[in-house]
């Protein structure tokens, strides 16, 4: 089965700091989806890479799939406490099941 | 547009009870996936619905069921409830059936189960 695996676990950064979140794949990625959660609460989608090398970017926060396509990054930049929450990657796996990763939980102090 | 709808979204229970969650999906959409999040196994997939048939299943005992209606809206089912239920589960709607580059899904608030 796909596995999806996201670095650091936890992030405590200072309101300004830029941050990187990684999700890296044990198989091939054909489609990565990032998204957010609050905390006990539904997610809500951020963005979504198709191809090697691609690279989305919404307000503040940018995505990238890498060439290889087996692992995406998601950077902030200037945090707030806003992006506060757990980010959870997604990507489709084998027997048309969806897998999310082990997600990062952010918080930004103030 | 009105967003996907999860009822209730808090629920007590008692093990050995059975449960019913239900999703009603963002209008037109015609797939339904269900997902329980625990602590310590994180977001699990647990089924899909498409055009009320289920067209994936996730690796959960048979107490887990699911089914689709002719308006799309989905209930999740499981019986013989135990403490390990105890979790917020999650629906998402999309418009195909399945989560193609080209398909986006939106979530619910999650409801959440408790087994006392």
């Amino acid at each position: 089965s796909q596995e999806l695996e996201q670095s650091p676990q936890s992030l405590i950064v200072q309101e300004g700091k830029n941050l990187t979140i990684n999700c890296t794949s044990s198989k091939t990625l054909y489609g990565l989806y990032w998204y957010k959660q609050k905390y006990g609460e539904g997610l809500i989608f951020l963005m979504m890479l198709q191809k090697g090398g691609e690279e989305k970017s919404h307000e503040k926060i940018t995505a990238k799939l890498d060439e290889k396509k087996q692992q995406s990054s998601l950077h902030i930049t200037a945090s707030q406490p806003s992006h506060a929450g757990i980010y959870l990657c997604g990507a489709d796996g084998t027997g048309n099941q969806f897998y999310f990763g082990t997600g990062t939980s952010l918080t930004v102090i103030p | 547009k009105a967003g996907v709808t999860q009822t209730p979204r808090y629920l007590i229970k008692t093990r050995g009870q059975q449960v019913t969650l239900s999703c009603s999906p963002i209008s037109g959409h015609r797939s339904v996936s269900w997902y329980q999040q625990t602590p310590g196994q994180g977001l699990q997939f647990l089924f899909e619905y498409f055009s009320e048939t289920q067209r994936n299943k996730g690796n959960f005992p048979g107490r887990f069921s699911g089914r689709q209606f002719s308006n799309s809206r989905s209930e999740m089912n499981v019986s013989t409830l135990e403490l390990g239920d105890s979790a917020l589960y999650l629906c998402a709607s999309s418009m195909d059936y399945r989560w193609g580059v080209d398909t986006e899904a939106f979530f619910g608030q999650g409801t959440r189960l408790t087994v006392v």
